[in-house]
């Protein structure tokens, strides 16, 4: 059963700094990972996916890097801004399904 | 320009009652599926459709039941309501695979049953 886990829970960062979010899988067979943010009472909005065969994808000031081998990815915000203030979570797909993690709250302090 | 709507937003049920969580979207996604969000833990696959007339259980099933009849539809019943499901329910769709596509999210349903 794939776990799937994001640490810290919780990350609070003066406005400016860069963002360093980690997640972790156990099973490296996956098809893609895909981040995302969540805002609080909404529902998920998908940030970046990055294929298997693929070691990072970028958007804007966002950067997400996958090491399949071993089992880590990690979502790069630069110059982090309030607006920016959400909890990220990520997911593996294997096929049909996504397991997700439990996310990581970002606070960015004005 | 809806995208995924997911009716209510709110819901309260004693426990033993059924209801129906609804779940539509304008996009011809060929995937649809069902996520509880619980506190503390990431979302969890109830169940999910790879189009009208196919439909799969995820990792947490036992006290749901769903059906595809169309492209745009996808219903989450529940049977006879627990405390235990008590959470925040979430409708998403993809073009094609989960795993090869990006997911796009509803609002969200927060059910609390007594």
């Amino acid at each position: 059963k794939q776990e799937v886990t994001q640490i810290p829970a919780a990350l609070s960062v003066p406005e400016g700094e860069n963002l360093v979010l980690n997640c972790s899988f156990t099973d490296s067979a996956i098809y893609n990972l895909q981040w995302f943010r969540q805002d609080p009472g909404k529902g998920l909005t998908s940030l970046l996916l990055i294929q298997s065969s693929q070691r990072e994808q970028t958007s804007g000031r966002l950067n997400a890097s996958l090491d399949k081998s071993s089992g880590r990815s990690t979502l790069y915000i630069a110059a982090s801004q309030p607006g920016d203030s959400a909890t990220y979570l990520c997911a593996v797909g294997n096929d049909y399904k996504l397991s997700f993690g439990a996310g990581t709250t970002v606070t960015v302090r004005a | 320009n809806a995208g995924v709507t997911q009716t209510p937003k709110f819901q309260v049920l004693k426990t033993g009652q059924s209801m129906t969580l609804q779940c539509a979207q304008d996009m011809n996604h060929e995937y649809m599926s069902w996520y509880r969000q619980d506190p503390g833990m990431g979302l969890r696959l109830i169940h999910y459709s790879v189009g009208a007339g196919i439909t799969d259980q995820g990792e947490v099933p036992n006290g749901y039941n769903v059906s595809r009849s169309t492209t745009e539809d996808f219903p989450l019943r529940l049977l006879s309501a627990a405390p235990s499901q008590t959470s925040v329910y979430f409708c998403a769709s993809s073009l094609g695979r989960a795993s090869n596509e990006k997911l796009f999210f509803g609002s969200g349903t927060q059910l609390s049953v007594l």
